[in-house]
């Protein structure tokens, strides 16, 4: 596609939920990436797939989250049993290689009651 | 662990001021800088990026310089205008790394 989309744009979810959040990064880029902004705070990293090595999850705040990437290109972001801190913007980026320009897609506003 | 440092964390300017923010990365083992902008309530945008110690980039009214020996990067915005505001973000990688974002320099241009 011509840039990184995300689904949903606004997700509204009880506090103990389940989410998926869906990454589509630019065809062809084989590195790719999730961040979240919280309310005032600044682009904080969650987890880094690149190829078919194994992905770097050093950012995920605790074992409710987890992210795949299948095929080497759609990845999603699951949070399981969410909580109200959980809620923030998240954003995926992707690039044509480690070291080079992320390119970003306009996130998911996650807000969890 | 990498640790990428930007000064100041806020500042306030005049619509037609000049202004400049500093990056400060690690100077081992370095591969690139990028500086973003971003725009509240849209997405990270690339403004550059620079490997090589000596470095300059320009895009309008805004140009960044490198220096990979000292481990600093300076943005500057010439003429500020209201659209400038926005949180610059300053990002690095060395050979192997993942890119680290600091924390930004959030600018705003007051007419």
């Amino acid at each position: 596609g011509a840039g990184v989309s995300q689904s949903p744009s606004n997700k509204v979810t009880e506090k103990g939920k389940d989410v998926e959040l869906r990454c589509d990064p630019i065809s062809g880029h084989t590195a790719l990436y999730w961040y979240r902004q919280s309310l005032g705070q600044g682009l904080e990293f969650l987890i880094y797939f690149q190829g078919n090595s194994a992905p770097d999850k050093s950012g995920l705040p605790s074992d409710r989250f987890s992210a795949e990437r299948t095929g080497g290109s759609v990845s999603t972001l699951t949070i399981q049993r969410t909580q109200q801190e959980d809620s923030a913007v998240y954003l995926c980026a992707s690039s044509s290689g480690e070291g080079r320009t992320q390119y970003f897609g306009p996130g998911t506003r996650l807000l969890v009651l | 662990i990498l640790n990428v440092e930007q000064s100041p964390q806020s500042l306030h300017v005049q619509e037609g001021d000049s202004t400049n923010f500093t990056c400060s990365v690690p100077s081992s083992n370095f591969y690139a800088l990028h500086w973003y902008r971003w725009e509240t309530a849209k997405s990270p945008e690339a403004l550059f990026v620079m490997t090589l110690n000596g470095d300059e980039k320009k895009k309008g009214r805004i140009s960044a310089t490198l220096n990979t020996k000292e481990g600093y990067s300076y943005l500057y915005i010439k003429g500020s205008q209201p659209e400038d505001s926005a949180t610059y973000l300053c990002a690095f990688t060395n050979y192997g790394q993942n890119f680290v974002f600091g924390p930004g320099t959030r600018l705003s241009v007051l007419p």
